[in-house]
């Protein structure tokens, strides 16, 4: 069984167009997040969401927008797409929030949006 | 403010020869220290991570890093590297006084292992 799963893997779009990744995970993990990984491969969190609630929200461009209609999947959908939204996006889960315990974070395969 | 370096962007190694990937880190107050592996069109997997307590820290697949204060540096190393240790790696720095478990990763190295 897969522990945390997105997709599509890949995503090929047009400047201007709205589309969604989802996210699943079965660990029993209470926090997900999204990253996103440029062509330089440097990771950057986006999101953070703990039992359905936003905690972390980096600066993003309001025109992504993360939807957790329940604690196994955090969903990120994207507006008005632009050329450098192109990326590897991925998905994480770790069992909490941490405070003075350091969760490992569990990652999923990634998707690869292409914006042309 | 927390952040990550990784100086090197490629390492090269002779299978069977010992490796060394470097990081150092700054935060604020103490660190929690991670490693992870990507293998290529794979996600992150998590290979060790220090918490405290003893310096040197034992992971997956033969792999350990080593704390060091002083330096402010968590090197990954192994003794004998294999072909299938070729990847990129990543180091990430959480600063323990934050509530969230917002991970600061390094720019990567990747790995090659030559036969």
């Amino acid at each position: 069984d897969t522990a945390v799963s997105q997709t599509p893997k890949y995503l090929v779009t047009q400047m201007g167009n709205d589309k969604s990744i989802k996210c699943e995970q079965n660990l029993g993990h209470d926090t997900m997040y999204w990253y996103k990984q440029d062509s330089k491969k440097f990771l950057k969190i986006m999101f953070s969401y703990n039992n359905k609630e936003l905690i972390i929200n980096e600066t993003v461009p309001n025109r992504f927008s993360p939807k957790s209609p329940d604690k196994a999947h955090l969903n990120l959908h994207i507006n008005s797409l632009e050329l450098g939204d192109s990326a590897v996006y991925f998905c994480a889960s770790s069992p909490g929030l941490a405070g003075g315990v350091a969760y490992e974070q569990y990652f999923g395969p990634g998707t690869r949006l292409t914006v042309t | 403010a927390q952040s990550v370096a990784q100086p090197e962007d490629q390492v090269n190694v002779a299978e069977g020869n010992p490796l060394t990937v470097k990081c150092t880190y700054s935060v604020s107050g103490n660190p929690y220290l991670f490693w992870y592996v990507q293998y290529p069109n794979r996600g992150l997997q998590f290979l060790l991570k220090y918490i405290t307590g003893d310096n040197l820290v034992k992971g997956s697949y033969g792999f350990e890093a080593e704390f060091n204060k002083s330096q402010t540096s968590f090197h990954l190393k192994k003794p004998s590297a294999l072909v299938s240790d070729s990847a990129l790696y990543f180091c990430a720095v959480r600063d323990r006084q934050t509530g969230a478990n917002n991970l600061f990763f390094g720019t990567g190295t990747r790995l090659t292992v030559i036969p």
